[in-house]
């Protein structure tokens, strides 16, 4: 079935860098747009970044511009996150998640969401 | 960038209830908004699309509505599993904001 397995979360201090990925099974990944979104703790959900099926189309949010970089490796069936220049205040769950556009093109929803994996910044 | 607000940010309701929560955008998004349920430890699920479109095996008792800045999630009838969080999201914009989710707790 379709699948998204997160992982690379830990513990780093801050001004530290982290590299997160998410392993894609289950549907043809390279068809796919994917997002990351994250949670800090006891907070709501913050959208941070989105590619598209190629990586030609790549948005963050303000929040992380700079900091953060987004990849994928579509042979491996892949997507990565860099987090660079890491903060406190970037302490979250780090959700990958599949864009689906279920009725129009331009409607986009993140229909299949990984189980997160948690990145705790703090010396 | 647009924001989202939701209201309340808690409720609580009893099992058989009909609740209803808000989401307003800071601009118009005509129908360009999401809804999700998440449950503690669990990952955010997709309940409704496109304002009022239910997403594949969401049950019935769950409505949206709205266009342009206003939209409501409805809930006809609470069932224990639907004590959850429940967030609103934008997609009119590839800035996908979210709104700071409403709680929904056993009263």
């Amino acid at each position: 079935q379709v699948h998204l397995v997160e992982s690379g979360g830990g513990l780093v201090k801050p001004g530290g860098t982290l590299r997160l990925a998410c392993s894609a099974s289950g549907f043809p990944f390279s068809d796919y747009y994917m997002s990351w979104t994250r949670q800090a703790p006891g907070k709501g959900l913050e959208w941070i970044s989105y590619i598209s099926n190629t990586g030609g189309t790549i948005y963050y949010a303000d929040s992380v511009k700079g900091r953060f970089t987004i990849s994928r490796d579509n042979a491996k069936n892949s997507l990565y996150l860099q987090l660079n220049s890491l903060r406190a205040e970037d302490t979250a769950v780090y959700y990958c998640a599949r864009v689906f556009s279920p009725v129009r093109s331009d409607l986009e929803v993140f229909d299949i969401w990984g189980q997160g994996t948690m990145v705790t910044v703090a010396s | 960038d647009i924001q989202m607000t939701q209201a309340p940010s808690s409720l609580s309701a009893s099992v058989g209830d009909r609740v209803t929560i808000t989401c307003r955008a800071s601009q118009t998004i005509s129908d360009y908004l999401n809804w999700y349920q998440q449950k503690p430890g669990k990952a955010p699920k997709l309940l409704i699309f496109g304002a009022s479109t239910l997403q594949s095996g969401v049950p019935s008792r769950f409505s949206g509505s709205g266009s342009g800045t206003d939209f409501t999630l409805t809930i006809s009838s609470l069932q224990p599993e639907d004590f959850a969080t429940y967030y609103c999201q934008q997609s009119y914009t590839t800035l996908f904001s979210f709104g700071q989710g409403t709680k929904l707790e056993i009263k």
